[in-house]
């Protein structure tokens, strides 16, 4: 049964980077049929998706948050990160990883979700 | 981008209600749109893909349906596991989006 798990940090100041890693277990971040995404979701709020990376290191990432986002893929490790720069209390949220389908674009298993609180 | 409304934003109903969730896109997405349960302090779940398809394990009281840009989640006979809230995606083209989620609580 495949599972995702964010970790990372749950505290980020103003102005910095936040550094979140996604571990795929019960299969491979190798797949052919799927991509690899993040999805946030501001306290209370609805969900934004933020990216999404494929096993070979293609990106897509959401025009209003491209500016300021990587997401990078360790094959080697089952993993993939998030990396948000410039921070702001508007960052404040649950962000989630989740296997994101290839070809119907629909999100499924998600990980748990882990808060991250942008604050000095 | 795509928009996503949907409607209400909340709804009120009891056990065994029969219970229609609607989502509207900005345009035409076809059969491009998901629907998924999300329980307080959890992930949402994947419920429907395609508009109508059930995702694996889903139990049968759920359908989607859709008419143009309009796509509409049922609940055949609310069950207690059902209160939640429930977001529609647009799966056409990037970037995805969301609709602003349909809380089912208990009247």
């Amino acid at each position: 049964q495949l599972q995702l798990q964010e970790s990372g940090p749950g505290l980020v100041k103003p102005s910095e980077t936040l550094s979140l890693t996604c571990t795929v277990s019960g299969g491979s971040i190798s797949s052919s049929f799927y991509y690899w995404g993040w999805i946030r979701q501001p306290p209370g709020k609805g969900l934004e998706w933020i990216g999404s990376i494929y096993y070979s290191g293609s990106t897509y990432y959401n025009p209003s948050l491209q500016s300021r986002v990587t997401i990078s893929v360790d094959t080697s490790k089952n993993q993939f990160s998030l990396k948000l720069r410039s921070v702001t209390a508007a960052d404040t949220a649950v962000y989630y990883c989740a296997r994101h389908h290839q070809l119907e674009n629909w999100f499924d298993p998600w990980g748990q979700g882990t808060l991250v609180t942008v604050s000095s | 981008d795509i928009q996503m409304t949907q409607s209400p934003s909340s709804v009120s109903a009891s056990v065994g209600d029969r219970v229609t969730i609607t989502c509207r896109a900005s345009q035409g997405i076809s059969s491009w749109l998901a629907w998924y349960q999300q329980k307080p302090g959890k992930a949402p779940k994947l419920l429907i893909y395609a508009a109508s398809t059930l995702q694996s394990g889903v139990p049968s009281r759920f359908s989607g349906s859709e008419s143009g840009t309009d796509f509409t989640l049922t609940i055949s006979s609310l069950q207690t596991e059902d209160f939640a809230t429930y977001y529609c995606q647009q799966t056409k083209r990037f970037p995805l989006t969301f609709g602003g989620g349909t809380k089912v609580e208990i009247k």
